[in-house]
């Protein structure tokens, strides 16, 4: 059973840039939220995806948006980029009904 | 705001000590989540504590809350080098069942020397 996986696992972009990144939820899982943890410090939620909307937001700008798709599987767009946007992003997956929350690998973000 | 502070924020120990780590939270809330995070990889669910009063144990490791308190400790057994990582703390706003957005301290440094 696959685990929550996260792609690209780096990648560097130069400011004002837009960057991508992808998230498949662990199997069964219908629920994904994004995180951003930059070093040193404890994530930071970046909101939250059920059913293919936004069910919740942290204090992020706009230039962060989601997508999630019908199979559960989520995009977190970053628009114009700043250096202070460099930070491991974290996808987590769980089920509606449940408090678990499981944490994919990442993907490392550096803004040049 | 809800906000989660974890103290101390930087622990070195020896092995064979106890030790415990404290995460306070600001509001009201009834899920308190720890995980453990070794450098450069993402983070690993320790415990998920539930109710006041919830205690949860894994090998060397126990976790308590107290909801009145806002307090939630994580007790170190007996440290082995292993058990070196960063632990960080969590709660969450339940909005109706489910898992929610989690507010996340900003983490114990702990360090076990032979």
């Amino acid at each position: 059973d696959a685990g929550v996986t996260q792609s690209p696992t780096h990648l560097i972009k130069t400011r004002g840039q837009q960057v991508t990144l992808r998230c498949s939820p662990k199997s069964g899982h219908d629920t994904v939220s994004w995180y951003q943890q930059a070093l040193g410090q404890g994530p930071q939620f970046i909101f939250q995806y059920y059913e293919e909307e936004e069910r919740q937001r942290g204090n992020f700008p706009d230039r962060f948006s989601g997508h999630q798709f019908p199979n559960y599987s989520s995009e977190l767009n970053v628009n114009a980029l700043l250096l202070g946007d460099s930070a491991l992003y974290l996808c987590a997956s769980s089920f509606a009904d449940s408090y678990e929350q499981y944490f994919g690998p990442g993907t490392r973000l550096t803004v040049t | 705001e809800l906000k989660v502070e974890q103290n101390p924020l930087f622990l070195s120990m020896q092995e064979g000590k106890n030790y415990t780590i404290y995460c306070n939270y600001s509001t009201t809330s009834d899920r308190l989540y720890w995980y453990r995070q070794d450098p450069g990889k993402s983070l690993e669910s320790l415990f998920v504590l539930l109710s006041n009063g919830a205690v949860k144990q894994e090998g060397r490791l126990m976790a308590s809350l107290d909801t009145k308190a806002r307090l939630s400790t994580l007790h170190i057994t007996a440290a082995v080098h292993d058990l070196s990582a960063t632990y960080f703390c969590a709660v969450s706003f339940p909005q109706g069942g489910g898992a929610d957005g989690l507010t996340f301290g900003k983490g114990t440094h702990l360090i076990i020397q032979p």
